[in-house]
């Protein structure tokens, strides 16, 4: 089962900023937060992660709360070609498996 | 640099054909592999998952198989397909547990 839980859609008008939310609540100390999307009928494309601090690359920013039960992507100037479905996902050390959950449908508003 | 192969891009096949999806990835070595599947207006769903040679493990009880043969080469395989196996099928590789995946471009497959 995933173990994280996101709306299942959300919009943004073009060049505003996306802020996309995850729960994951039950996380545990060894378990990271990675983030990845996917654009229609392409692969899953990896984005950013992390597991304490705040992160940010060329593509996005990741904030995770203090107590790491959330977190939070932030596409700063989002663009047309940021449509997709974006899938938060919780890895541990201790696992080899990695779970999708439903993830959230971007629309990007012209 | 890593890549990965993954083929055919698309799979037309009758019900009770056999299939198999080859899956096959250069320039790491032992490298964590994966299979997922993508219904029609559904989330990935992990099918089988290797971190060796001849390891494999199965979410998913269903009449598919998957095999690796090589390091490198993952196989996921079916004796008789069935309508409900139509779907995006997706390869993955990880160097371990704690990097990020990379996947295939996919197969779409069409059970008619």
């Amino acid at each position: 089962d995933a173990k994280t839980t996101q709306p299942p859609s959300m919009d943004c008008a073009e060049g505003r900023a996306a802020n996309l939310p995850c729960n994951h609540s039950t996380i545990s100390g060894n378990e990271y937060v990675y983030w990845y999307r996917q654009i229609h009928s392409q692969g899953p494309q990896y984005i950013i992660h992390g597991l304490k601090n705040n992160e940010t690359n060329e593509m996005a920013s990741l904030i995770i709360t203090e107590d790491r039960k959330s977190s939070t992507l932030i596409l700063p100037h989002a663009t047309l070609r940021d449509t997709a479905v974006y899938y938060c996902i919780v890895i541990s050390y201790r696992d080899d498996k990695i779970i999708f959950g439903k993830g959230t449908r971007l629309h990007i508003l012209p | 640099s890593q890549t990965i192969h993954q083929w055919p891009a698309t799979l037309v096949q009758p019900v009770g054909s056999p299939l198999s999806l080859e899956c096959t990835v250069e320039g790491t070595s032992n490298p964590n592999l994966y299979w997922y599947r993508q219904a029609a207006g559904r989330g990935l769903q992990l099918l089988f998952y290797s971190v060796g040679i001849g390891q494999i493990s199965s979410e998913v009880p269903q009449n598919l198989s998957a095999s690796r043969p090589q390091d490198r080469q993952f196989i996921l395989s079916s004796k008789k397909l069935l309508l409900s196996d139509s779907g995006f099928y997706l390869c993955a590789w990880s160097v371990d547990r704690n990097t990020e995946a990379f996947f295939g471009q996919g197969t779409r497959l069409t059970v008619v």
